[in-house]
């Protein structure tokens, strides 16, 4: 079965300071997505990014990066300076692909979030 | 482009009620997935429509339920509520085909508490 783990329950940090967060994934299949969320205070789920499993390149958007490693099972979330916004639940999620096709059967399986608080 | 929609954003109901929650996709879109969030389990995935059809279903009894019109618009029912079905309800939708492995976008929730 698919499994998602983020470690760190909560991590606070002085705003323009760099956070990592977390997230291996355990799932027997070949073909998988990883989805990083953020949830602010309001409650939407926010999509920051997704990643196949043929796909190791690490990739940067502004001040966010995520470094993914096969060999770990790791994909891991960094906030490059962080700032007061920035703070949230953030959320690292799988999809398996059994079919080979791209659909996932069950679903989204999402880790328990670590709460990001960015102090002023 | 309006995101996901969902109504009603606040509910309360008695224990041994029913509910309905309803989900308009981004258009275009033609999957819609239903999740449920809790302090304890975090974010669980209920079930997904896509073309009128549920395809896939997350582990939860059948007192829950949901169907997808042909505008791609869904509902979600529950029945016989308990006291644990208090929760923020999520639905998410993509474009659908390969519904998972495209993003999903979410919906702001509803949330429910059974009293």
């Amino acid at each position: 079965a698919q499994k998602v783990t983020q470690a760190q329950t909560e991590i606070s940090v002085v705003e323009k300071e760099d956070v990592t967060l977390d997230c291996v994934y355990e799932t027997r299949d070949t073909t998988y997505y990883l989805f990083w969320y953020k949830q602010p205070p309001s409650g939407e789920l926010v999509f920051l990014i997704r990643r196949n499993s043929f796909d190791e390149q690490n990739e940067i958007s502004g001040r966010y990066s995520w470094n993914f490693q096969k060999s770990t099972s790791s994909f891991n979330f960094t906030i490059t300076a962080s700032q007061v916004v920035d703070s949230a639940v953030y959320f690292c999620a799988l999809s398996e692909d059994p079919l080979g096709s791209g659909g996932g059967a069950d679903g989204l399986t999402f880790g328990k979030g670590t709460h990001l608080i960015i102090q002023p | 482009k309006a995101g996901v929609t969902q109504t009603p954003r606040y509910l309360i109901k008695t224990r041994g009620q029913q509910v309905t929650l309803s989900c308009s996709p981004i258009s275009g879109h033609r999957s819609v997935s239903w999740y449920q969030q809790t302090p304890g389990q975090g974010l669980q995935f209920l079930f997904e429509y896509f073309s009128e059809t549920q395809r896939n279903k997350g582990n939860f009894p059948g007192r829950f339920s949901g169907r997808q019109f042909s505008n791609s618009r869904s509902e979600m029912n529950v029945s016989t509520l308990e006291l644990g079905d208090s929760a923020l309800y999520l639905c998410a939708s993509s474009l659908g085909g390969t519904a998972i492995s495209y993003e999903q976008y979410f919906g702001p929730g509803t949330r429910l508490t059974v009293t």
